[in-house]
């Protein structure tokens, strides 16, 4: 079972701040999706990327997929309170229809 | 509104209870899954259904036993269940497969083991 390795595992900031939240692998994903969770809910997705190289951009969310397709990063500008949640990155393995798997998870917290 | 509806959304058992678990999707989707959320640890998949056919098992203890009657319902049936059962069970719904499907989850039952 491959694993993703979130990085780093918790992150408490400041609003305005920018942050960066890294996703690993040594396995290779066909597509790679970022969901939050807010506290007493599930978790939402937010962005799909199937592209090695891809860049997305949600408002103030940049998402970028790794050339070789085996990691992922999500960079917030100006984050805000709102932003605080816990981010999953997912990946779908080659030749599995359906199936995801999580990321051990990082846990934001945007403070006035 | 999520389109993905648990029940209950709490739920505290003994170990010799029988309980269960409801997820309803109204959103078309043929895949639904259970996965378990504990503390510290990655989603855990537990269950695969594609079309109301259970296509993953993983490795699941037989004291969860899934049953998906139709596409739009899944139930998770609790026995005899352990402490360290305690966690917080989310169901998802999806289009099937293909590379840009993302699933839809449920707000989740958080489980207590007593």
């Amino acid at each position: 079972t491959q694993l993703l390795e979130q990085s780093p595992q918790f992150l408490s900031i400041q609003e305005g701040e920018n942050l960066t939240v890294y996703c690993n692998s040594s396995s290779v994903f066909s597509s790679l999706q970022w969901y939050r969770q807010e506290p007493g809910e599930g978790p939402v997705l937010l962005v799909t990327v199937v592209t090695g190289g891809e860049v997305k951009k949600l408002k103030r969310l940049t998402f970028q997929f790794g050339d070789a397709r085996k990691d992922s990063s999500l960079h917030i500008t100006a984050a805000q309170p709102g932003d605080t949640g816990l981010y999953l990155c997912a990946g779908r393995q080659t030749g599995t229809a359906s199936k995801l798997t999580f990321g051990t998870g990082t846990r934001l917290q945007v403070t006035l | 509104e999520t389109g993905v509806t648990q029940t209950p959304r709490h739920l505290v058992m003994g170990m010799t209870n029988k309980k269960s678990l409801k997820c309803e999707q109204h959103l078309g989707h043929n895949a639904m899954y259970w996965y378990k959320q504990s503390a510290k640890k990655p989603l855990e998949l537990m269950f695969v259904y594609n079309f109301k056919e259970q296509t993953e098992n993983n490795s699941v203890p037989s004291r969860f036993s899934p049953e998906c009657p139709n596409s739009s319902h899944l139930f998770l049936h609790l026995h005899t269940l352990q402490p360290e059962d305690s966690a917080l069970y989310l169901c998802a719904s999806s289009q099937g497969g293909g590379t840009g499907r993302g699933y839809t989850f449920g707000s989740g039952t958080r489980l207590t083991v007593v």
